[in-house]
């Protein structure tokens, strides 16, 4: 299995600071389609999870702008470029390159 | 508008069985591939089971390989996880998603909560 490990764990911002959400495969997460199936997800407090970027860069529909991912092969980023407070929660990396999909143990990110 | 609604939980014992539900509308069920994805008290994500939108193939994680069946009835637009011989770890809330294009998650439940214990 693809082993997703994320840093820091826990991720105290202050509003309208930057944050940064680091996210590392045990393999390439390219897949023999050429393409790489990553994607980072939010949960709020108490929510379902919810889809931010997928394959790497790409934002979902109705994600604000301020969340950006970047990375390639195996090391990956997750920026948001000024937190606001509605941005509270876990973040998740998770790879659908192969079977089983397999998450990141999660990231805080909370409020100074 | 999109939706999926979980049903089934409850408090179960150990070595007995369960049927989740996942209702789906606002989209045309046959055409996508589903997802149980679960998530323990104070805990991360776990992927847990997938199907094709035919039914025509299964994955499960190894954690659960054996025990839990996925199954879907595209006529009611419903997926389904039996559950038997649960476990104590088996307890968290349990979420369907829909796979989207790309092979994300886009729509997700709210979830049904598990509890195995005795």
């Amino acid at each position: 299995d693809i082993v997703m490990t994320q840093t820091p764990l826990s991720s105290p911002v202050t509003l309208g600071q930057p944050a940064s959400i680091s996210c590392r495969s045990s393999q390439s997460l390219v897949h023999s389609d050429g393409n790489t199936y990553l994607s980072w997800l939010q949960q709020r407090p108490g929510q379902p999870p919810r889809l931010l970027i997928y394959k790497i860069s790409n934002r979902f529909s109705g994600v604000p702008d301020r969340f950006s991912g970047s990375g390639a092969g195996t090391d990956f980023t997750l920026k948001i470029s000024r937190v606001e407070a509605e941005d509270v929660g876990v973040y998740y990396c998770t790879q659908a390159t192969q079977f089983p999909w397999t998450f990141g143990q999660g990231t805080k990110v909370e409020i100074k | 508008q999109v939706q999926l609604v979980e049903s089934g939980g409850g408090v179960v014992q150990p070595g007995t069985s369960l049927r989740l539900s996942c209702a789906a509308s606002g989209f045309t069920f046959r055409s996508h591939g589903m997802h149980w994805v679960r998530q323990a008290p104070g805990k991360g994500l776990e992927w847990v089971a997938v199907i094709w939108y035919d039914g025509s193939n299964k994955y499960y994680a190894d954690s659960v390989q054996g025990r839990f069946t996925i199954s879907r009835d595209n006529a009611k637009n419903t997926l389904s996880l039996q559950m038997n011989s649960l476990r104590a770890e088996d307890t968290a809330m349990y979420y369907c998603a829909r796979w989207g294009d790309s092979k994300i998650l886009d729509t997700w439940g709210q979830g049904t909560m598990v509890t195995v214990s005795s």
